[in-house]
């Protein structure tokens, strides 16, 4: 089975840009979570959507939102980008999510906003 | 909500030694733990779980021990070996909150 694809591995952005990353969960997983990974705060929760709808989000201003598709694979957006929003952006999948179930993790997309 | 603490933030071990890392956590209705390793380069893995009605969990060179009523687990390598540098995580669910909740990560080095 092919693991979690994120789109683009790296991207470059300039403050007050907006960026769209994107996520192709496991094939059969219809659960996908957002992580944004960086040195000091570690993995912080962004969101996840289960068959379509999000079921659950952490504490990220509304500058950060994402969707998903039919297909289950899922897009998330940065708008009016800040310094700080440089990071490593996580997708993971899952049977089921709720956190009660294994996370399969993509390889990341690393975003710095200069 | 939870919150998961992680110690120690570094460790390092010779070849063939053992390696303990430790969690603890907040919500007493947290009922699973899992732990991943993360390469440079590369996302989070998932190298073994464990559940509130388990106490003990092994596959191989990896063990995992849960004491629900201490809230705090670990995650025990023994014969470590260079491939096994890398930074662990701990996770627990987030009880009512619905999502893993990671630990800030612990960086194991093993040197040859």
């Amino acid at each position: 089975k092919a693991g979690v694809t994120q789109t683009p591995r790296y991207l470059i952005k300039t403050r007050g840009q907006q960026v769209t990353l994107s996520c192709s969960p496991i094939s059969g997983h219809r659960s996908v979570s957002w992580y944004q990974q960086t040195p000091g705060q570690g993995l912080q929760f962004l969101f996840e959507y289960f068959s379509e709808t999000q079921r659950n989000k952490g504490n990220f201003p509304g500058r950060f939102s994402g969707r998903q598709f039919s297909n289950s694979r899922s897009e998330m957006n940065v708008s009016t980008l800040e310094l700080g929003d440089s990071a490593l952006y996580l997708c993971a999948s899952s049977v089921q999510g709720s956190g009660d179930s294994p996370l399969h993790f993509g390889n990341g997309t690393r975003l710095t906003v200069t | 909500g939870e919150n998961v603490e992680q110690h120690p933030s570094t460790l390092s071990v010779q070849e063939g030694d053992s390696a303990v890392i430790k969690c603890t956590y907040s919500d007493s209705a947290s009922n699973y733990f899992p732990w991943y390793k993360q390469e440079l380069g590369k996302g989070p893995q998932l190298i073994i779980d464990i559940r509130s009605n388990v106490g003990e969990k092994k596959d191989q060179r990896i063990a995992v021990t849960l004491n629900k009523t201490a809230k705090h687990f670990s995650l025990h390598i023994t014969e470590t070996q260079p491939e096994d540098s890398a930074v662990y995580f701990c996770a627990a669910d987030g009880g009512s909150q619905g999502n893993l909740i990671f630990g800030k990560g612990t960086k194991l080095s093993v040197k040859p």
